[in-house]
C-alpha cells in the first residue's frame, strides 16, 4: 500500500460544482501539503499544514480551501470549480525538523468542464 | 521574489552523461532538491544539497554553488528509464517543505 494515498485518482466535474480531493498518509508525518501541477508551470503550492491546528495559504490559494481532519488526513476543496482549475493535484507529506525528504501521493487528475 | 530556471527539454543518448542545470534567485535559501518525475506519476526524491559542493549517489550526482545561485544534476550511464522530467526546487528555511519548484526539464534518452 502507498504511504501517501490520494482519492480520487481521476475526476471530471462540471463548472460550479463543489469537489473534494482527499489525502491520507501512513508516514506519521506532521506536515502535509497540496500542490497543483500545470504543463509548463511546474508545481505550485496551494496550502500547507504543520499540524492539525495549523493551516497556511500557499502561493495560489484563491478558489481553494482545506481541512486537516487528523494528523493523517488533509483534504482540498474546490467550492465552485472552474475550468482553469483543471490540473494534476499532488499531496505531499514531510516530517518536521531537519528531515530532508518529502513523499508525494500519486496525484489526482482533475478536469473541470 | 522567487525565480528558478532550468532548460525546458534535453535529449541525450543511452550510455552517455547529461548535465541538467538550475539557476535560482530566491528570497531565502536552505537547500536545493532534485526530483525525478515520470509522466503522470508522483515526483520522487533524488538529491538534496545545502552546502556547496558535489553529492554523489550512484549514477546521479548533484552540485551546488550558493554564491552563484547555481546547481546541476549529473546523470551518468544513461538508461532508457531515465527518460523523465527533472525538477529543481528550493527550500526557503530549515525544516520547511514549502518548496519553490522550477518548471522542470524533460529529458529524453534515445538509443
Amino acid at each position: 500500500d502507498a504511504d501517501v494515498t490520494q482519492t480520487p485518482r481521476n475526476r471530471i466535474t462540471k463548472t460550479g460544482k463543489r469537489i473534494m480531493l482527499e489525502c491520507s498518509q501512513t508516514k506519521g508525518h506532521d506536515r502535509m501539503y497540496w500542490y497543483r501541477q500545470d504543463p509548463g508551470l511546474g508545481l505550485r503550492l496551494i496550502y500547507y499544514s504543520f499540524d492539525v491546528k495549523d493551516i497556511n495559504k500557499g502561493e495560489i490559494s484563491d478558489g481553494y480551501s482545506v481541512s486537516r481532519q487528523a494528523q493523517a488526513k488533509f483534504s482540498l476543496s474546490l467550492e465552485s470549480a472552474i475550468p482553469n482549475q483543471t490540473a494534476l493535484y499532488f499531496c505531499a507529506t514531510a516530517a518536521g525538523g531537519g528531515n530532508t525528504e518529502a513523499f508525494f501521493g500519486q496525484g489526482t487528475r482533475l478536469t473541470v468542464v | 521574489g522567487q525565480n528558478i530556471d532550468q532548460p525546458t527539454e534535453m535529449t541525450a543518448t543511452e550510455g552517455a552523461i547529461v548535465q541538467i542545470n538550475c539557476t535560482y534567485q530566491t528570497s531565502g535559501f536552505n537547500g536545493l532538491f532534485w526530483y525525478q518525475q515520470h509522466a503522470g506519476e508522483a515526483p520522487t526524491f533524488l538529491s538534496y544539497n545545502v552546502l556547496d559542493g558535489l553529492e554523489e549517489k550512484g549514477r546521479f550526482s548533484s552540485f551546488l554553488s550558493r554564491s552563484k545561485g547555481y546547481s546541476y544534476l549529473l546523470l551518468k550511464e544513461l538508461q532508457m528509464k531515465d527518460s523523465a522530467s527533472y525538477l529543481c526546487a528550493v527550500r526557503p528555511w530549515a525544516g520547511s517543505y514549502q518548496l519553490t519548484f522550477g518548471k522542470g526539464t524533460k529529458l529524453s534518452v534515445i538509443p
